[in-house]
C-alpha cells in the first residue's frame, strides 16, 4: 500500500516569497491533515479536511497562509509571502476517518528554509 | 499554552535495558492517548495508544500507562533496542472533538551498543 506522498522534498526561499507544497494521501482516506513542526517542537495541526470540506483550520495563518483539497483527494498548502519564522517541516497526514481514534498516517515531509 | 509536555528532551539508555518516557498533559478532556516515532527524514509513526478507560497497554516491547489522576502518561520500552533510537512524540485527543492530535515537544531517544 502506497503511503502518504509529498513534495518538494526540500524548500529554500527568501522572505516575503510564496511557495506551495503538495500532498497525495493513502487512496480512500476521507480526512487529511496539515501540520507544521518546528525545529524542537512538537507538530502543530494547521487545518483538517473530511474530504474536500474543511473542518478545522483555527490554527492556520489566514493572512498568509492557505489549502485546498481538490476534489477530495490531493492537497496543496500555500504561504504568501513567506516570513522567517515560517521555517518548518511540513507534514501531511491522513486517516480513514474523523473518529477520535483514527490512525493518523504522516508523509515525509517538506523542509522549508525561509532566508 | 502546552496542553501536552514532554519536559526529557533527551533519554540515553543501554541497550537491553529499560526505557522509560513521560508525558503530562492539562487539559481534562482528552480521553485518547498515543505514542509516535519519528527517524530522521521520515514522518512520525503511530506506535502505541491507549484510552481512558485503561490504565495500560501492552504490544510486544512497549507498554504505556496512565495515570488519570496525575493526567500522566509513559511509556516502556523492554528491552531497549538501538533501532529504537528515534524521536519519540506523546499525542493527545478528546472523544468529542474528532481527531484532532495535539502532540507533546518529543523526547529524543538514544539506545546504546
Amino acid at each position: 500500500e502506497a503511503g502518504v506522498a509529498q513534495s518538494p522534498r526540500y524548500k529554500i526561499i527568501e522572505k516575503r516569497q510564496s511557495v506551495a507544497f503538495w500532498c497525495n494521501p493513502i487512496s480512500g482516506h476521507a480526512t487529511l491533515y496539515w501540520y507544521q513542526q518546528i525545529l524542537g517542537q512538537g507538530p502543530k495541526l494547521l487545518i483538517q479536511f473530511q474530504n474536500n470540506g474543511v473542518v478545522d483550520d483555527s490554527q492556520l495563518p489566514k493572512d498568509r497562509f492557505s489549502a485546498e483539497r481538490l476534489k477530495g483527494v490531493d492537497s496543496t498548502l500555500k504561504i504568501q509571502p513567506a516570513k522567517l519564522e515560517d521555517s518548518a517541516v511540513y507534514l501531511c497526514a491522513s486517516s480513514l476517518g474523523r473518529g477520535y481514534n483514527e490512525k493518523l498516517f504522516f508523509g515525509s515531509g517538506t523542509q522549508l528554509s525561509v532566508l | 499554552d502546552q496542553q501536552v509536555k514532554q519536559n526529557s528532551p533527551s533519554l540515553s539508555v543501554q541497550e537491553g535495558r529499560i526505557s522509560i518516557l513521560n508525558c503530562d498533559y492539562t487539559n481534562s478532556m482528552f480521553d485518547y492517548f498515543l505514542w509516535y516515532k519519528k527517524y530522521p527524514a521520515e514522518g512520525p509513526t503511530f506506535l502505541i495508544s491507549i484510552s481512558s478507560i485503561k490504565d495500560k497497554n501492552e504490544d510486544g516491547r512497549f507498554t504505556v500507562f496512565l495515570n488519570k489522576s496525575a493526567k500522566h502518561l509513559s511509556l516502556h520500552i523492554v528491552p531497549s533496542q538501538p533501532g529504537d533510537s528515534a524521536v519519540y512524540f506523546c499525542a493527545a485527543s478528546a472523544s468529542n472533538a474528532g481527531n484532532m492530535l495535539t502532540f507533546g515537544g518529543g523526547t529524543r531517544l538514544m539506545v546504546k551498543p
